[in-house]
């Protein structure tokens, strides 16, 4: 079935680059997502790549995909103290289904 | 101003009660979902629903129900019997092509006393 899986915390500080991993388990979804979640709110979608991509970049956002592993990541630029939140991967297969989230931690 | 809101915020309930929280969309999405959301363990799907009046059920349906009579309209009902209903809960909404994002609600934060 599918199953998404990240690593649960991760504490930078100000200015370098955070990378937040996931691995998934069903290659059918045609796009895979991250989201962000500030404290008791809601998700909002950051960015997404189409399956077929290797990177995909926005700004301070990195996107790589590595299909041979199964294996997606997410690296913050440049990472700011607003940028701690946690950080959702998912895929869609039938239904969206997510990571249990990473919590990134900014620190000066 | 298009957006998906669920209501309340905060909600308490007592043991043995039902309890229906309420989400709402007005971006014409076909597509809506429920997710519990515990510390540390992510999103966890628990009903979803890609057509007015036909609804699936998630990984952990077990204690809740819910209805798709609107399109716009994708209420959660949490029953007495689920035993552990303390938790934030989500609400999404998405079309129906799988390059769209899911727009999420604000949340409910349910609390049993």
């Amino acid at each position: 079935g599918e199953d998404v899986e990240q690593s649960l915390f991760l504490s930078v500080r100000e200015g370098d680059s955070s990378v937040i991993n996931c691995t998934y388990t069903d290659s059918s979804s045609t796009y895979l997502y991250w989201y962000k979640q500030e404290p008791g709110a809601g998700l909002q979608l950051l960015t997404y790549i189409f399956s077929n991509m290797d990177m995909k970049q926005d700004q301070r956002l990195t996107v790589l995909l590595n299909k041979k592993d199964k294996h997606l990541s997410l690296r913050i630029a440049d990472t700011q103290t607003g940028d701690s939140a946690i950080y959702f991967c998912a895929g869609r297969y039938n239904k969206l289904i997510f990571g249990a989230g990473t919590r990134l931690a900014v620190h000066p | 101003d298009g957006g998906i809101t669920q209501s309340p915020k905060y909600l308490f309930r007592k043991e043995g009660q039902n309890v229906t929280l309420s989400c709402e969309q007005n971006l014409n999405h076909d597509a809506m979902y429920w997710y519990r959301q515990d510390p540390g363990q992510g999103l966890r799907l628990i009903y979803y629903s890609q057509i007015v009046n036909d609804f699936q059920k998630g990984d952990i349906a077990e204690g809740y129900s819910v209805s798709r009579e609107k399109k716009e309209s994708f209420p959660l009902t949490v029953t007495s019997a689920q035993k552990n209903p303390t938790a934030f809960y989500l609400c999404a909404s998405s079309s129906s092509g799988e390059d769209t994002e899911a727009f999420f609600g604000q949340g409910t934060r349910l609390t049993v006393v």
